[in-house]
């Protein structure tokens, strides 16, 4: 069945390096990936997300990579910031017109001063 | 602000009780979800409305939960005879109307306490 999981559930880096948070895929037919970001007693806040047609997307600091062939998608956050900890979910969407979205547990991203 | 909205922001009440969660969608969106999330974990899809139609409904939705949103703006939840089991935060999402509107935008979510 569908199941979207994260590699490590926390993850701490320093102030100004780059951070990668990695997550896997099951469902080789889903079309569509999404990145949220969620701060503590917040809803989930979307940060980017890339069609299965494609490889790379970059946004703002950010940069997603999707490689379908091991059903791998990973999230880059250049030069992190202190604002950047939060918990960071993936998830994805079995396949177009499917508008429900399956979401990991999450990956847990302290910035250290 | 035109986020999603969602009212109340944290629900107190005794098992047993019946409770009601308002979702705002943004105005302009006409696809809007409600998921449910636990501590650690990710949201859960409850259910997904186009317009006024209720189009999926989870296996997690059983029959003490309904969904409705009547002239296709505003959506209500409604969980009857609380249980336990049933706190959780509650988040609403919405997206647009084309091909390529994915995106889902969440609201802040309302925290569900059952006593």
């Amino acid at each position: 069945g569908e199941s979207v999981g994260l590699h490590l559930p926390t993850l701490s880096v320093q102030e100004g390096d780059n951070s990668i948070i990695n997550c896997a895929y099951s469902n080789s037919a889903s079309d569509y990936f999404i990145w949220y970001k969620q701060e503590s007693g917040k809803g989930p806040q979307f940060i980017i997300d890339i069609r299965s047609n494609m490889d790379k997307r970059q946004g703002q600091r950010v940069t997603v990579l999707l490689n379908k062939t091991v059903k791998h998608l990973s999230l880059q956050i250049a030069a992190t910031q202190p604002g950047d900890s939060a918990v960071y979910f993936c998830a994805e969407r079995a396949y177009f017109g499917n508008e429900k979205l399956t979401f990991g547990t999450g990956t847990r991203l302290t910035i250290i001063p | 602000d035109t986020g999603v909205s969602q009212n109340p922001r944290h629900k107190i009440t005794k098992r047993g009780q019946n409770v009601t969660f308002r979702c705002d969608p943004i105005s302009e969106h006409n696809r809007l979800y409600w998921y449910r999330q636990t501590l650690g974990q990710g949201p859960e899809f409850l259910t997904y409305f186009q317009n006024e139609a209720q189009l999926e409904k989870s296996r997690l939705l059983s029959d003490r939960f309904s969904a409705e949103r009547p002239k296709g703006s505003f959506s209500t939840l409604e969980i009857q005879r609380t249980e336990q089991g049933d706190s959780a935060m509650y988040l609403c999402a919405s997206s647009g109307r084309g091909v390529l509107t994915d995106t889902q935008y969440f609201g802040p979510g309302t925290r569900l306490t059952v006593l």
